[in-house]
Parts: C-alpha cells; sequence; structure tokens
C-alpha cells in the first residue's frame, strides 16, 4: 500500500525552529517529485514547497522563501521540511503529498505546527 | 499569483438530489502542452485531501462515476448526480500551471 506518514510538528515559540520529515512507502520514492502542503487551523488549502527526483531542484511559495528548505533522501524514502524563524502565521497542518503530473495522487495525515508564545 | 474563486462557498443538499460547485481562474489553466492544469479535491471532516477529478475532467482512480468535472480556460465546474451522505466536506479546486500553486477558498457540503 501506498503511504506516506508525517512527523515532527508540535508547538514552537516565534522565532523557533522545527524539522518536519515525511516517510514514503509502497511506491519508488526516488522516481517522484514531492510537495509540502499546509492548512492553517479553520482556514483553506496552501503550497508551501516542492522538490524534484533527486532533490536539486526546488520551489516555494514567497512567504517561506528563506525561511523553509525543502529536502529528500532517497535512500531513507524520507521528505523533510526545515522550518526556520518561525512566525505565528506558519501554524498550520503540514501535508506531504506527491504531485505527478502536478496533481496530488497521494497525502499523508499531516502534522500539526503551532507557533505560539 | 493566479487566483481562484469558488461558488458557493456552502451548499446543502438533498440525498439523491445533484449539487453543482462554480470555480473561475483568474487566467487561463491551458497550457502550451494542450493540459489543463485543473484539479478537484475533497476533504471529508478530519480527513486529508483527496483527488476527485484532475486536468478539468478526469475521474481519478477510484472515484465514483457520479462525480464529473467540466470547462475549459478560466471557468470549471464539479458535478454530483446524486449526492450521498459520504460526500460531505469541503471541495477545493486548485490550479497547477503556474507557481505558486493555489486554491480556491473551498466549498463546504452538507447534507439537509
Amino acid at each position: 500500500e501506498e503511504q506516506l506518514v508525517e512527523s515532527g510538528g508540535g508547538l514552537v515559540q516565534p522565532g523557533g525552529s522545527l524539522r518536519l520529515s515525511c516517510v514514503a512507502s509502497g511506491f519508488t520514492f526516488s522516481s517522484y517529485w514531492m510537495t509540502w502542503v499546509r492548512q492553517a487551523p479553520g482556514k483553506g488549502l496552501e503550497w508551501v514547497a516542492n522538490i524534484n527526483q533527486d532533490g536539486s531542484h526546488t520551489q516555494y511559495v514567497d512567504s517561506v522563501k528563506g525561511r523553509f528548505t525543502i529536502s529528500k533522501d532517497n535512500a531513507k524514502n524520507s521528505l523533510y521540511l526545515q522550518m526556520n524563524s518561525l512566525r505565528v502565521e506558519d501554524t498550520a497542518v503540514y501535508y506531504c503529498a506527491r504531485p505527478p503530473a502536478r496533481r496530488f495522487d497521494l497525502w499523508g495525515r499531516g502534522t500539526l505546527v503551532t507557533v505560539s508564545s | 499569483d493566479i487566483v481562484m474563486t469558488q461558488t458557493p462557498l456552502s451548499l446543502s443538499v438533498t440525498p439523491g438530489q445533484p449539487a453543482s460547485i462554480s470555480c473561475k481562474s483568474s487566467q487561463s489553466l491551458l497550457d502550451s502542452d494542450g493540459k489543463t492544469y485543473f484539479f478537484w479535491y475533497l476533504q471529508k471532516p478530519g480527513q486529508s485531501p483527496q483527488l476527485l477529478i484532475y486536468e478539468a475532467s478526469n475521474r481519478f482512480s477510484g472515484v465514483p462515476d457520479r462525480f464529473s468535472g467540466s470547462g475549459s480556460g478560466t471557468d470549471f465546474t464539479l458535478q454530483i448526480s446524486r449526492v450521498e451522505a459520504e460526500d460531505v466536506g469541503l471541495y477545493y479546486c486548485m490550479q497547477g500551471i503556474q507557481l505558486p500553486w493555489t486554491f480556491g477558498q473551498g466549498t463546504k457540503v452538507e447534507i439537509k
């Protein structure tokens, strides 16, 4: 069964850092671009970042550029999101997703990040 | 950024009746490769989003045939021919033609 499982969320103070992980199983992880999408409490979906198959190319929404870094380790079937200089407005459930042909055909259950003092 | 505007934002439907959601984009979603990068997702209560329709009109694997997508350019529609109780949730449209990929505000569908 194809699966994505996120972890690493939690409570962090403004200005702090957090690293999210997403472990993939059931498919050839190294063959796919991967994505992070977030959803603030009670709000809609927001695309955050993409990374290509070998990790050499990344894309970000403007609001996280320079603060967040997406990466992947194909040997560990893992996707990461390093989040620095966190702001209250970064509070959200963060989903990893698989986007073949730009359609998110597989989603994880998400991990909650709360930025608060 | 491309703005995706959904209407209505909420919908209350009697089981067995049809439902329709509209999504308009601020720019054409027809790419030079001939594909239209427009998608519909459903987020059931307490769950992650799931793909319903890709490239405007293609039903994703396992999606019931009561769901259909139509439209082109900037105007798109999701139709549910006969709503069932399991169809409740938030429906989102999304564009993938230009970064940042953007979603509509969501349409909440509930059962009467």
